[in-house]
């Protein structure tokens, strides 16, 4: 069974840094494009970064380029997603999710069960 | 940017009534298209994948259909379970833009 268990959010000031994590297990992890998606409190969701398999291509929103950096530990089944220069648009439920297999692989076939950044002072 | 753009917003509906939600895509994208329901406190869930293709496990009530820049969702007969929220997803082009969302809602 395919589990994603993201980790690491929690309420930060403005300007500060945040590091998010998603354990995956289930699947072949380093197989798969994995994605980074939001939803701030009572909102829509809204795709933030993806990177591919081997982590060798990444792609971000307009919104968090520059400040966000995802990346990925195929040895250890672990998505991260590194927050920097936060902002109070930015809080949200982050969700990590699993990509569906070439050539679908920007359609997300299962989702984590999300983790709160708070943004706040 | 490619801008998804769902309608209605929301809809009430009896248990057993057929509901359709329409999707529209700014430009063309195929049939790279998916369809999630969310329900309130929980993580999205895939239902249709590139258009029109059932995801395992999901009632065949759902089916969904289009390409190019005009997307369907119908669920043939609604069930009390289906009372959520859905987007529409394109996922031909990063960034991968969600619609706004339709609530179905208990009339």
């Amino acid at each position: 069974e395919v589990q994603l268990l993201e980790s690491g959010g929690g309420l930060v000031q403005p300007g500060g840094s945040l590091r998010l994590s998603c354990a995956a297990s289930g699947f072949t992890f380093s197989s798969y494009a994995m994605s980074w998606v939001r939803q701030a409190p009572g909102k829509g969701l809204e795709w933030v970064s993806a990177i591919s398999g081997s982590g060798g291509s990444t792609n971000y929103a307009d919104s968090v380029k520059g400040r966000f950096t995802i990346s990925r530990d195929n040895s250890k089944n672990t998505l991260y997603l590194q927050m920097n220069s936060l902002r109070a648009e930015d809080t949200a439920v982050y969700y990590c999710a699993k990509s569906r297999d070439l050539p679908d692989s920007r359609s997300f076939e299962c989702w984590g069960q999300g983790t709160l950044v708070a943004v706040s002072s | 940017d490619i801008q998804m753009t769902q309608s209605p917003s929301s809809v009430s509906a009896s248990v057993g009534d057929r509901v359709t939600i329409t999707c529209r895509a700014s430009q063309g994208i195929s049939s790279w298209l998916a369809w999630y329901q969310q329900k309130p406190g929980k993580a999205p869930k895939l239902l249709i994948y590139t258009a029109s293709s059932l995801q395992s496990g999901v009632p065949s009530r759902f089916s969904g259909s289009g390409s190019g820049t005009d997307f369907t969702l119908t669920i043939s007969s609604l069930q009390p379970e289906d009372f959520a929220t859905y987007y529409c997803h394109q996922a031909n082009s990063f960034p991968g833009t969600f619609g706004q969302g339709t609530k179905v809602e208990i009339k």
